[in-house]
């Protein structure tokens, strides 16, 4: 079945730029969503279509995508965005599949 | 403001049955299609189920497929997952989403979730 791989971990240091990647071999012709998850609490949309940011998410949020690979930018890492990141795309087929998630630790 | 609410979640043995609900307030529910999405202890999430905003269409992950039936109810604004044959490996939490978007949607709303647990 398809998958998309991102990395289990990434940290950075507040202030700092944290980038966490979601590769899929049809990423080139899918979306990629990204979902902030806090400890304990229900998933919240950040990036949407590869790079638009939903209302009341800050500007720091940022989404790009090139081939294979999307890619979360969170710039001027604060230590309220720590969480775990999950991507959200889809098969060459429209089936969804969510990569396995990222824990961003704020140093 | 946009609430989702789940509940009917449990603790069945492998072989069981278990009804999951999600009341839904704040938005024209019969507009927008709706997502059962769910997350094994200390693991990421998987998509389990989808429904259109009449009922009429469903779609199913393979791992569910044959064994979960989502529906829905618009006069009550709720939804369902009907989670039957029940395995160890459906032990997690249960969100319901809202989605929005068109041919390319997204889930731009979730409930808290919900508790299921499975043993063998």
């Amino acid at each position: 079945s398809y998958e998309v791989t991102q990395p289990p971990s990434v940290s950075v240091s507040p202030g700092q730029t944290a980038r966490i990647t979601c590769s899929g071999d049809a990423m080139p012709k899918q979306y990629a969503y990204w979902y902030q998850q806090k400890a304990g609490q229900a998933p919240e949309l950040v990036i949407y279509k590869d790079s638009e940011r939903p209302s009341g998410i800050p500007e720091r949020f940022s989404g790009s995508s090139s081939g294979t690979t999307a890619t979360l930018t969170i710039s001027g890492v604060q230590a309220e965005d720590e969480a775990d990141y999950h991507c959200q795309s889809a098969d060459s087929s429209g089936t969804w599949v969510f990569g396995g998630g990222t824990r961003l630790t704020v140093l | 403001e946009v609430q989702l609410v789940e509940s009917g979640g449990g603790s069945r043995q492998s072989g069981g049955s278990l009804r999951l609900s999600c009341a839904a307030s704040g938005f024209n529910f019969n507009t927008n299609a709706m997502t059962w999405v769910r997350q094994a202890p200390g693991k990421g999430l998987e998509w389990v189920a989808s429904v259109s905003g009449s009922g009429q269409r469903t779609f199913y992950a393979d791992s569910v497929k044959g064994r979960f039936t989502i529906s829905r109810d618009n006069p009550t604004n709720t939804l369902f997952l009907q989670m039957d044959s029940l395995r160890a490996g459906d032990t997690g939490k249960y969100f319901c989403a809202k989605e929005t978007g068109g041919t390319y949607s997204w889930l731009d709303s979730w409930g808290r979730g919900v508790l299921v647990t499975v043993s063998s």
